[in-house]
């Protein structure tokens, strides 16, 4: 059974950078697409982008411009970069595994409330 | 982006009820949708992909159908444990959408 467990800075003040891991266990990364997806009361569930082992992206492209996705192959883990973020990046991030190409999302972390305050 | 549409935004029905929600999306996505079941505090579980699969360990009476634009998740036999927010999300094109959600009350 695969799990995904995620870690990150819950607290951040405007314009600093979000930074979210997410660990895999009970399997590796190759063969799926590692997403990270946001939930927001104003705006519901947002794809943020996805990566796969091979360090293959892809971006909402609203976000783009400052998102990073990374894989880290030997610690069997993916990571969010976010940076310059508002209040409007407070929300809760969830990392997910996605088979392939298919943008069906099978395992879900357990989710990281990020707040953006002064 | 493709904007997927649900209603109604809420539900209330009985134990027993056929339950039925409905996504429409902007553009046609074929047979690109996914339907996920939300509890209070819980991510997300995907209950039915390409449309109408369910996923492994999903009861049966949750069915998906649809094409094209317009999509249904019905659920045959309401349970009280089937309380949750109910969302679509199609894969057709990147970026991947989701609908808001709808709501699912016992009454």
């Amino acid at each position: 059974q695969v799990q995904l467990h995620q870690w990150g800075a819950g607290l951040l003040k405007p314009s600093e950078t979000l930074s979210l891991s997410c660990t895999v266990s009970g399997g590796s990364l190759s063969d799926y697409y590692w997403g990270w997806i946001r939930q927001s009361p104003g705006k519901g569930l947002e794809w943020i982008g996805d990566i796969n082992d091979d360090g293959d992206t892809n971006y909402s492209p609203s976000l783009e411009s400052r998102v990073t996705l990374s894989v880290d192959t030997a610690k069997n883990q993916f990571s969010l970069k976010m940076n310059s973020v508002s209040a409007a990046d407070t929300a809760v991030y969830y990392c997910a595994r996605a088979p392939g190409y298919s943008g069906k999302f099978v395992s879900w972390g357990q989710g990281t409330l990020v707040t953006v305050s002064s | 982006d493709i904007q997927m549409t649900q209603s109604p935004p809420s539900l209330s029905a009985y134990v027993g009820d056929r339950v039925t929600i409905t996504c429409q999306a902007s553009h046609d996505i074929s047979n690109a949708l996914n339907w996920y079941q939300q509890k209070p505090g819980k991510a997300p579980k995907l209950l039915i992909y390409d449309t109408s699969n369910l996923e492994t360990g999903v009861p049966s009476r949750f069915t998906g159908s649809g094409s094209g634009r317009n999509f249904f998740l019905t659920i045959i036999s309401l349970q009280s444990e089937d309380i949750a927010t109910y969302y679509c999300q199609q894969y057709e094109d990147l970026p991947y959408t989701f609908g808001l959600g709808t709501k699912l009350e016992i009454k």
